[in-house]
């Protein structure tokens, strides 16, 4: 069974450039998520989705980071304009809940290394 | 929210030695995960056990739920399992993974 597929593996970016993440997940999981781990830090929830509907972005910075799932497959995320605290590595996860939220296993990519300058 | 707390926060060990990295939680929870993101960045699951015991190798895993703290053993250490290793719970009364600080782990040839 193939991982979760994320791309690109690095980037690096002037501070107010835009950049976008890809991330497909396991096949059949039905609930994906996006975190931020800057270094030195354990991961951090940035968005959930449940198929293609938000079922959680409270800690999405919303003026300038967005992100979509369209069919309830493939996600992308965007930062614009990037600052420099957005350097970070951003994780795609995915489980196979349902009815149950976050409650099953989470399995990750392997992240793409964002370098704002 | 929830507290997750890891201990020790940094190891070294030599080659063939054993070790027990802990990780107490605040509140009850419905997922417990262990991880080891090695030095490329990658997060590799160990366990998911958000109570009992469970073994995978070397590796070996034990929650106590009723007392929130879950153990991680490392037995016969090799170079390889240096990295960074990660606790991660989903409280019962949220729904988002929180994760630990991390125990930075070495192991010396």
């Amino acid at each position: 069974e193939a991982g979760v597929a994320q791309s690109p593996r690095y980037k690096i970016i002037e501070k107010r450039q835009s950049v976008a993440f890809w991330c497909n997940p396991i096949s059949g999981h039905a609930t994906l998520y996006w975190y931020q781990q800057i270094l030195g830090q354990g991961p951090k929830l940035l968005i959930q989705f449940q198929n293609n509907g938000v079922v959680d972005d409270s800690q999405l910075p919303k003026d300038r980071f967005s992100a979509e799932r369209l069919k309830g497959v493939d996600s992308t995320l965007k930062i614009q304009p990037a600052k420099l605290e957005d350097s970070a590595v951003y994780l795609c996860a995915s489980s196979s809940s349902r009815d149950r939220g976050p409650s099953y296993e989470q399995y990750f990519g392997p992240g793409t290394r964002l370098t704002v300058t | 929210g929830i507290q997750v707390e890891q201990s020790p926060p940094d190891l070294i060990l030599q080659e063939g030695a054993n070790s027990t990295l802990r990780c107490n939680f605040s509140d009850s929870v419905n997922n417990l995960q262990w991880f080891h993101q090695n030095p490329w960045g990658q997060l590799i699951n160990l366990f998911y056990i958000p109570s009992g015991t469970k073994q995978n190798g070397r590796l070996s895993a034990t929650t106590v739920a009723t007392e929130r703290y879950s153990l991680l053993y490392i037995s016969s250490s090799q170079t390889t399992d240096s990295g960074v290793y990660f606790c991660a719970v989903v409280p019962a009364a949220g729904n988002k993974l929180t994760f630990g600080g991390g125990t930075r782990v070495l192991v010396k040839p």
